[in-house]
């Protein structure tokens, strides 16, 4: 089992939509979680992070579930600008101690 | 101005060339990194430093060196550059770690490519 994995993709959406996208993870040690967005030919920017007890910003949902080692992002009333690659990223633990393991990314194309 | 700088943004080198990426920061993190990201393979740890006595390699080593002349400055260096190492590279720094918030922030990446 790869160690951050993420839903395959790409995820066509009309605007407006609901889309989630899911991560798992192997390492159950793992202390930190986060979600970034990375536009075409760009750096990965970080959206947010996520909580233990979940969190909200604006249209955008971030959940983690330590039971099942996965994190999820929920994006509400989908607009053009969402489209773009996400890439949840998790935190090792040990050595190297907030280093960051990165899943290759789902792209999410909202169309009009 | 831009935090975590990279120079050059984009470069086209032959095999066999030497050549050296630099990344600068003004965020005063001590952590620095550096990543490649390929089509289909996602972002891969290159080399990364703790501060500027601690350099430590990645999951793709092979083929790279590095440099952390000051806090603010991580340059990556190919010795030799093949064909196979044209990607995208970014570099990356984060604050000292303390328990597990840090994030990393990015650079603006250089494009390379070796023919």
């Amino acid at each position: 089992r790869k160690e951050v994995e993420q839903d395959p993709g790409p995820f066509n959406v009309p605007e407006g939509a609901t889309v989630a996208f899911n991560c798992t993870y192997s390492n159950s040690a793992s202390q930190s979680f986060f979600w970034y967005r990375q536009d075409c030919r760009k750096e990965p920017k970080l959206l947010m992070s996520v909580y233990s007890s979940g969190n909200e910003d604006g249209r955008f949902t971030a959940q983690l579930n330590r039971a099942s080692q996965y994190i999820s992002l929920l994006i509400r009333d989908s607009k053009l600008s969402d489209s773009a690659t996400y890439l949840c990223a998790v935190s090792n633990y040990g050595g190297s101690q907030g280093n960051l393991i990165f899943g290759k990314g789902t792209k999410l194309s909202v169309k009009p | 101005d831009a935090d975590v700088t990279q120079t050059p943004r984009n470069r086209i080198t032959k095999t066999g060339k030497r050549i050296m990426l630099e990344c600068s920061q003004t965020k005063g993190h001590d952590r620095m990194y550096w990543y490649r990201q390929d089509p289909g393979l996602g972002l891969r740890l290159i080399y990364y430093s703790f501060d500027v006595k601690d350099i430590n390699k990645g999951e793709i080593s092979d083929g790279y060196s590095v440099s952390r002349q000051a806090q603010a400055k991580f340059s990556l260096s190919l010795e030799s550059a093949i064909p196979n190492q044209t990607a995208l590279y970014f570099c990356a720094t984060s604050p000292r770690y303390r328990g597990g918030r840090e994030t990393q922030y990015f650079g603006p990446g250089t494009r390379l490519l070796v023919l």
